[in-house]
Order: C-alpha cells, then structure tokens, then sequence
C-alpha cells in the first residue's frame, strides 16, 4: 500500500534555531517527492520537487534531502523565522503510467516562538 | 497568491440545504483538483479533471458533484451533506494531469465548510 508518514507530528522551536523534519515513504515505482508549506487557512505552496536523481535541492533557508534507496527525505530549515509557523506536507508522486497519482503525508505543524 | 481562487471561503450550511463551491485559476492550466482536508488527516484527491473532462473519481459519494464547464472554472455542488463531511476543501491545478516530473500543482486558498 502506498503510504507516506512524517514525523514528528509537530514541533516548537524557538526563532533563530534549526530543525529538521522527515519523510518515509512506501509509494512505487517512484516519481517524484515534493515538498509543502501551507499556512493556517490557506492552501499549500511547493517548496522544493525532486526526482529519483536528485538528493538534495534549496529553496532559500529551506533544504531537502531524498535517499531513494531508504526511502526518505528530509526538509531542514535553517535560521528559523515566526513566519516558518506552519504545516510541512511531503507529498510523493507514483509513476502511473497515466495520471498524476499523489499521496500525501499528514504534515508536521511547526510552531516557531520568539 | 499562486493564481487559483476559490469563494466562498467560508461555508456553513445545514443537511437539507444545496450550495455551491466555486474554482478559478489564471494560470492557462488544462488539469484541475478537487480535494479534501479534514484536520490532522491527509488531503483526499476527490475529483480530477483534464480538459474539461472527468478523469478521476475517487470514490466519492454522490452528495458531492462536481462540473467543470472550460478548463478555467471548477464547481463542486453540494447537497444533502453530513456533518462528517465538514473540512477544508481545497481546489489545485497544474499544467496537466498526466504524469510528469514536475508537473506541479498550484492550489487555491480553500473553503472552509462546516456543516450543522
């Protein structure tokens, strides 16, 4: 069964500190492994996209990393901001061979304090 | 704003009553979403639409009917609804809905539906 579980399910840091999130996945065959932000009451926005080739990609202070080989990815965030406050969404795509067939993660809420 | 717009933004409706949920995008996409978001729980793909046509149905009961009437605009109308069926709906587009690499998907800001 294809499924994606991250972890943890929230988290509070305090502004100015580093964090890192995770990512396991049982989705194949593999296509692609994306990354959201999505604020209180909005919708998400892509952070990073990666294939099967890539294991590491930036956006700014945002860093994600894939071992396709284990089956996880990571998002670290870097110098943390109270705008960071949000939920992180990792959400991976499965080669279908038709349409676009995403699953998507629970989310971890990160909470960012002054 | 990531050029998809939904109204309303909020809804609060009783069992016996009909509304609608309204979709937009700006982007001159081709594919279009209907999703699910109830709290702590993962987005449920509800309906997928490429050209104006259905191409996904993911189980989805039949209180929920969606019309897409150009590949710009998306409906979702609502009708005889559950309480449990009170989440945040959110719509997406992308360039396709075929499978590709980076074919991404840009969401709206979503509706927020309680139903009493």
């Amino acid at each position: 069964k294809n499924q994606v579980e991250q972890s943890p399910q929230s988290l509070i840091i305090l502004e100015g500190k580093n964090c890192t999130l995770q990512c396991n996945y049982t989705v194949s065959p593999f296509s692609n492994l994306r990354w959201y932000k999505q604020d209180t009451g909005r919708g998400p926005v892509s952070l990073t996209i990666m294939t099967f080739s890539e294991n590491t990609k930036s956006n700014g202070r945002y860093t994600a990393t894939l071992d396709a080989d284990t089956k996880q990815s990571s998002l670290h965030i870097t110098a943390s901001q109270l705008s960071d406050s949000a939920s992180y969404i990792c959400v991976v795509s499965a080669r279908s061979g038709g349409y676009n067939k995403l699953i998507f993660g629970a989310g971890t809420r990160l909470a960012v304090h002054p | 704003e990531t050029g998809v717009t939904q109204t309303p933004r909020h809804l609060v409706m009783g069992m016996t009553n009909k509304k609608s949920l309204k979709c937009e995008q700006h982007l001159g996409h081709n594919a279009m979403y209907w999703y699910k978001q109830s709290a702590k729980k993962p987005l449920e793909l509800m309906f997928v639409y490429s050209l104006e046509e259905r191409v996904e149905n993911n189980s989805v009961p039949s209180r929920f009917s969606p019309e897409c009437p150009n590949s710009s605009h998306l409906f979702l109308h609502l009708h005889t609804l559950q309480p449990e069926d009170s989440a945040l709906y959110l719509c997406a587009s992308s360039q396709t809905a075929v499978e590709r690499s980076y074919n991404e998907q840009f969401f709206g800001p979503g509706t927020r539906l309680t139903v009493l």
